[in-house]
């Protein structure tokens, strides 16, 4: 079965502090894909990175980084220096056989001032 | 600008009624999908479209209906047999591929009074 965990339901830091958020997933297949997007309080969702399964390559883009470690089947993002307009919820999702986006819960994160 | 249009943004209907739910995009994308979201839960899929005149129902299908007349639109109708129906509800496009990601509207928040 595929499935997307994100254990943690919400987070709360005061800014300037790091965070990750979890993700763990369940897929049988060799080949996939795995998303992260950002949900504003606006409503809209947001991406934010996408990795396949071939590449676990870490990845960083300013103060956004994730670890996708296949072993652990996990696929961490992690926020450094957070600020307050990072508060967002946050999810993370797998693409299945069938094309379709397989979605974790979602994590809450409040960055407080 | 390319994207995906939700309208209305906020919506009002009397128990007993339909009422449909506009989505359009201009980015060219072949795949279509709408997602209801409740407080504090992630995203379940309703109905999707991989290609024109043709969809498929999600998890949670009863209760709604859609149409892919058109590549740029995917109208949802939330019928009198939708029992709770008050959510938010997102459309989003895809190119269609399992590596391409999802593109979303910025929702329609729907209310039964």
């Amino acid at each position: 079965a595929q499935k997307v965990t994100q254990a943690q339901t919400e987070i709360s830091v005061v800014e300037k502090e790091d965070v990750t958020l979890d993700c763990v997933y369940e897929t049988r297949d060799t080949t996939y894909y795995l998303f992260w997007y950002k949900q504003p309080p606006s409503g809209e969702l947001v991406f934010l990175i996408r990795r396949n399964s071939f590449d676990e390559q870490n990845e960083i883009s300013g103060r956004y980084s994730w670890n996708f470690q296949k072993s652990t089947s996990s696929f961490n993002f992690t926020i450094t220096a957070s600020q307050v307009v990072d508060s967002a919820v946050y999810f993370c999702a797998l693409v299945d056989s069938n094309y379709q986006l397989i979605w974790g819960a979602g994590t809450k994160l409040i960055i407080k001032p | 600008d390319g994207g995906i249009t939700q309208s209305p943004k906020y919506l009002f209907r009397k128990e007993g009624q339909n009422v449909t739910l506009s989505c359009e995009q201009n980015l060219n994308h072949d795949a279509m999908y709408w997602y209801r979201q409740d407080p504090g839960q992630g995203l379940r899929l309703i109905y999707y479209s991989q290609i024109v005149n043709d969809f498929q129902k999600g998890d949670i299908a009863e209760g709604y209906s859609v149409s892919r007349e058109k590549k740029e639109s995917f109208p949802l109708t939330v019928t009198s047999a939708q029992k709770n129906p008050t959510a938010f509800y997102l459309c989003a496009s895809s190119a269609g591929q399992a590596n391409t990601e999802a593109f979303f509207g910025q929702g329609t928040r729907l209310t039964v009074v």
